[in-house]
């Protein structure tokens, strides 16, 4: 299982809303991101999990919340979003955020893409 | 600041045409060099490069860095429709826990 598998794959959502983004692996991953991609544009890092503990944030609004219950799950909630939030948001995962013989090669899910309204 | 520049951000070419992506870097601690492929939706993981000169190849792409020019180029060789796709570049750079991202070369190959 090469996998990262996010949920729901569309969302649409009003400000007032709070929902939830959801990411899921079972390669064994112990980093975990969220990135952030708008039209035409390359992904933005948003927060960096390693060993289930946050590691980075980008200095991303609090708004979003993000969440690792456990090494195989990330979740990111969203609550009071602007409609500049509306974006194809990416889950990917790394074997560490730190490779001694490599460098951090990620796998991303799909993406949820997010329409607030 | 760190920062990863891809040329030429657009590209439109016919099957069969041969194509260089350009990828060049400004970092403070380099560590690699990674290739994405982004068509719908997840960017796909093509090559990673970490040691100048040295070739990397799967099928019709090819990847080489220059680390002392500072560049990366992707070649794709007889393209076909199924090339089309945003083509990225990302820098790991030591000591942050971070890939940085250019902003992509949009590939349109027209049969």
């Amino acid at each position: 299982d090469t996998e990262v598998t996010q949920t729901p794959k569309h969302l649409v959502m009003g400000m007032t809303n709070k929902k939830s983004l959801k990411c899921e692996q079972h390669m064994g991953h112990r980093a975990m991101y969220w990135y952030k991609q708008k039209a035409k544009k390359p992904p933005e890092l948003m927060f960096v999990y390693s060993y289930e503990k946050l590691s980075i944030n980008e200095s991303v609004p609090s708004r979003f919340s993000p969440e690792c219950p456990n090494s195989s799950l990330l979740n990111l909630h969203l609550h009071a979003l602007q409609p500049e939030d509306s974006a194809l948001y990416l889950c990917a995962s790394a074997r560490t955020v730190r490779v001694i013989t490599g460098a951090n090669v990620l796998t991303f899910g799909a993406g949820s893409r997010l329409t607030v309204l | 600041e760190d920062k990863v520049v891809q040329s030429p951000l657009s590209l439109v070419v016919h099957e069969g045409d041969t194509v260089t992506l350009n990828c060049s870097y400004e970092v403070t601690n380099f560590r690699s060099l990674l290739w994405y492929k982004q068509e719908k939706k997840a960017p796909t993981f093509l090559f990673m490069l970490t040691s100048s000169g040295i070739e990397k190849k799967s099928g019709r792409l090819s990847s080489i860095l220059d680390k002392k020019e500072l560049f990366s180029i992707l070649n794709i060789t007889a393209t076909q429709t199924g090339d089309s796709a945003v083509y990225l570049c990302a820098v790991d750079f030591g000591g942050s826990e971070k890939l940085v991202f250019g902003k992509g070369t949009k590939l349109t190959v027209n049969p």
